[in-house]
C-alpha cells in the first residue's frame, strides 16, 4: 500500500476558484515537502514543513501540516492557470536525512 | 542558488544496450543523492541512495544488477541502466540534499525511452 496517499487524484478548477489537496500518512511525517511538477520536468519546491501545526504561504499558497504530524494539506487561493500542474507532497518517513518518499500526486487544471 | 544538473536530457537507445546517466551537484558538494523513478502519469519511486566512497543503498524491488550506481565523486553519481529494455523506458530525476533539511536540490530529470 502507498505511504502518502494524496487526494484528490485530479482536480479541474475554474481560474479564480480556492482548490485544497490533501496528503495523509499512516506513519509520522518527520519533514513534509510539497513539489509541483509539470511531467517530464523537473521539481520545483514549494514549502517543508517539519513542527505539528506549522502553516506556510508563499504567494497564494497556503501548506499546513497537522498537530499530530500525519496529515498536511494544500490550499491555493485564487487559482490561475500557472498554478495548473502536478502536486507533490513528499517525505521523510525514516527520520533520517531528506531521502522522501513521495505521494501520489494530484493532478491540478484550471480553467481560464 | 545551488543548482543540480543531470545529463543527457533525453536519450534513446536500443534493446539489450547500456545507458549511463549523470547527475552533477554544481556548485555545493553531496555526499549522498538519491535516484528516482517516475512512471507516466505516475509519482516518483525512490530507487536507491548513492553514497559517495560506498555502495549504493537500493530499495526494495529494485534491481542491483540492473540499476548500477556510482558515486565516484562528491560532485558526482552516475546511474547506468545495463541490458536495457522497453519497460525501463522512465523519467529518470536525482536530487541531493543541501545543508538543512529545508534544501533538497532536484536535477531536470532524463528522459530515457527503450527501443
Amino acid at each position: 500500500s502507498q505511504e502518502l496517499e494524496q487526494s484528490p487524484q485530479s482536480l479541474i478548477v475554474q481560474e479564480g476558484k480556492n482548490l485544497t489537496i490533501n496528503c495523509t500518512s499512516s506513519k509520522t511525517l518527520y519533514g513534509l515537502y510539497w513539489y509541483k511538477q509539470k511531467y517530464g520536468e523537473g521539481l520545483i519546491f514549494l514549502m517543508m514543513l517539519q513542527k505539528g501545526g506549522e502553516e506556510k504561504s508563499h504567494e497564494k499558497i497556503t501548506a499546513k501540516l497537522d498537530e499530530k504530524k500525519q496529515q498536511s494539506s494544500l490550499h491555493i487561493t485564487a487559482s490561475q492557470p500557472s498554478h495548473a500542474g502536478i502536486y507533490l507532497c513528499g517525505a521523510d518517513l525514516s527520520g533520517g536525512y531528506q531521502k522522501v518518499t513521495f505521494g501520489t500526486g494530484t493532478k491540478l487544471q484550471v480553467i481560464p | 542558488g545551488a543548482v543540480v544538473s543531470q545529463h543527457p536530457s533525453r536519450v534513446i537507445c536500443k534493446s539489450g544496450t547500456s545507458v549511463k546517466i549523470e547527475c552533477r551537484s554544481l556548485d555545493f558538494q553531496a555526499t549522498t543523492m538519491f535516484w528516482y523513478r517516475q512512471f507516466p502519469k505516475k509519482s516518483l519511486m525512490l530507487m536507491a541512495t548513492s553514497n559517495e566512497g560506498s555502495k549504493a543503498t537500493y530499495e526494495q524491488g529494485v534491481e542491483k544488477d540492473k540499476f548500477l550506481i556510482n558515486h565516484a565523486s562528491l560532485t558526482l553519481s552516475t546511474l547506468t541502466v545495463t541490458s536495457a529494455h522497453p519497460e525501463d523506458s522512465s523519467f529518470y530525476i536525482c536530487s541531493a540534499p543541501g545543508l538543512t533539511k529545508e534544501t533538497q536540490y532536484f536535477g531536470p530529470g532524463t528522459r530515457l525511452l527503450v527501443l
